[in-house]
Order: structure tokens, then C-alpha cells, then sequence
């Protein structure tokens, strides 16, 4: 079984600001992993995606996240947020082979504040 | 958006009635899925569907069946419905690498 904890619910952060969300996985097995956001009354877009290669993976909107194997981490980030970024934040996980059925954290919303 | 129509958008209901909710998809994607979302946690499983009547439960399938009749449309329904399944319902389908999400249906059950 895989698990997602994102350990902050709620960020503030100032427009212009660097802000950094939270993720750890649990998996025995290799695993695929994504930031997807969510405007209000809107459904889920993907930002970034780590499948395989290099650590650093880039996304939409400025967003950056690095996976790191041995603190099972695939923190996001984003040097200077915009008051458009305010929205909710989930990472998700899933292990190759298992009908790509995704397993969410709980969110963080990202409230960015002038 | 993939070609993800969900419906309806909106619902209401009174507990103990039926209910089924809609996922259309254009682009003839194998694997699709619904979710429920509920504040602090996050997006949770309900069914997937991995081929035309073939499905699975997810982690929070009790209450919940689905059916697959055409490629194209993926049935939820909830045989009777509960205050507990008062909800946002996602539905998604995986496509090369990444899952899209449909628009959500906003069920309450009074």
C-alpha cells in the first residue's frame, strides 16, 4: 500500500514571496508522483509530474518540485507567487504496475496574501 | 480536459433515494476512475474501471456500485443515498502519463 502525507493544511505566504509545500510518500515499490492544483469550484490540473530521470522536475506556472528517494519527499516550490496562485495544492502518488489508481494527500491551500 | 463531461453538476437529494452520476469521455481512454473529495481528506478512490465492464473497488467503495456498458461512459451510483456520501465527485481517466480530472459533481444528501 502507498501513502501521501502533506503535512501543512493551510500556507500563507505574501505575493513575491518563495513558498514551499510538503510531501512525503510511503511505498515498498517504485513509485510515479504528481502536484496537481485545484481552483476554487473548478476540478484538478497537473502541474508537474516525476516519472523517471532526473530529480528536478519542472512544471506550469513557475512551479518546481524535487524528488528525493531516500526522504521520500517530493516537495514543491516556487520562487515568487502571484496572487493567482492562491488555490489548493495536492500531491499524489502511484506505483508503476498498479493500474495508475492514484493515492491524494489531503491538500494544502495556498493562500497568497498582497 | 481530456473530453470529460460529468453529470449532472449539481445535485440534491433526499436520503434513501438512488442516485447516479455521469462520466463521458471522448477520447476512448481504457482506465477510468471516480473520486470523492471531502475536506482534510483529500481525494479518496471509489471505483475504477479498467475496460469496458470491468471494475474495481477502490478504498471507500461501501455504498457505491458502478457500471461500464460502452468505453465511452462510466456509471457511479449510490443504491441509496446517506448524508455520509454528501460530497464533490471527480471523475478521471489516465491518460499517457498524467490522470485528468473532470469538472466535479457536487452531490448533497438532505
Amino acid at each position: 500500500a502507498q501513502s501521501v502525507t502533506q503535512l501543512d493544511s493551510q500556507v500563507p505566504v505574501f505575493e513575491e514571496a518563495p513558498v514551499e509545500l510538503r510531501c512525503n510518500y510511503s511505498s515498498s515499490v517504485s513509485v510515479y508522483l504528481f502536484w496537481y492544483v485545484q481552483y476554487p469550484n473548478q476540478g484538478l490540473q497537473l502541474l508537474l509530474k516525476y516519472l523517471s530521470g532526473s530529480t528536478l522536475v519542472k512544471g506550469i506556472n513557475g512551479f518546481e518540485a524535487e524528488f528525493n528517494k531516500s526522504q521520500t519527499s517530493f516537495h514543491l516550490r516556487k520562487p515568487s507567487v502571484h496572487i493567482s496562485d492562491t488555490a489548493e495544492y495536492f500531491c499524489a502518488v502511484t506505483h508503476t504496475g498498479g493500474g495508475n489508481k492514484l493515492t491524494f494527500g489531503t491538500g494544502t491551500q495556498l493562500k497568497v496574501e498582497l | 480536459d481530456a473530453g470529460i463531461t460529468q453529470s449532472p453538476r449539481h445535485k440534491v437529494t433526499e436520503t434513501g433515494t438512488p442516485v447516479t452520476l455521469r462520466c463521458h469521455q471522448t477520447e476512448n481512454h481504457r482506465y477510468m476512475y471516480w473520486y470523492r473529495q471531502d475536506p482534510g481528506h483529500g481525494l479518496r478512490l471509489i471505483h475504477y474501471s479498467y475496460g469496458v465492464k470491468d471494475t474495481d473497488k477502490g478504498e471507500v467503495s461501501d455504498g457505491y456500485s458502478v457500471s461500464r456498458s460502452k468505453t465511452e461512459d462510466f456509471l457511479l451510483t449510490l443504491e441509496s443515498a446517506t448524508s455520509s456520501q454528501t460530497s464533490v465527485y471527480f471523475c478521471a481517466v489516465q491518460g499517457a502519463a498524467e490522470a485528468f480530472f473532470g469538472q466535479g459533481t457536487r452531490l448533497t444528501v438532505v
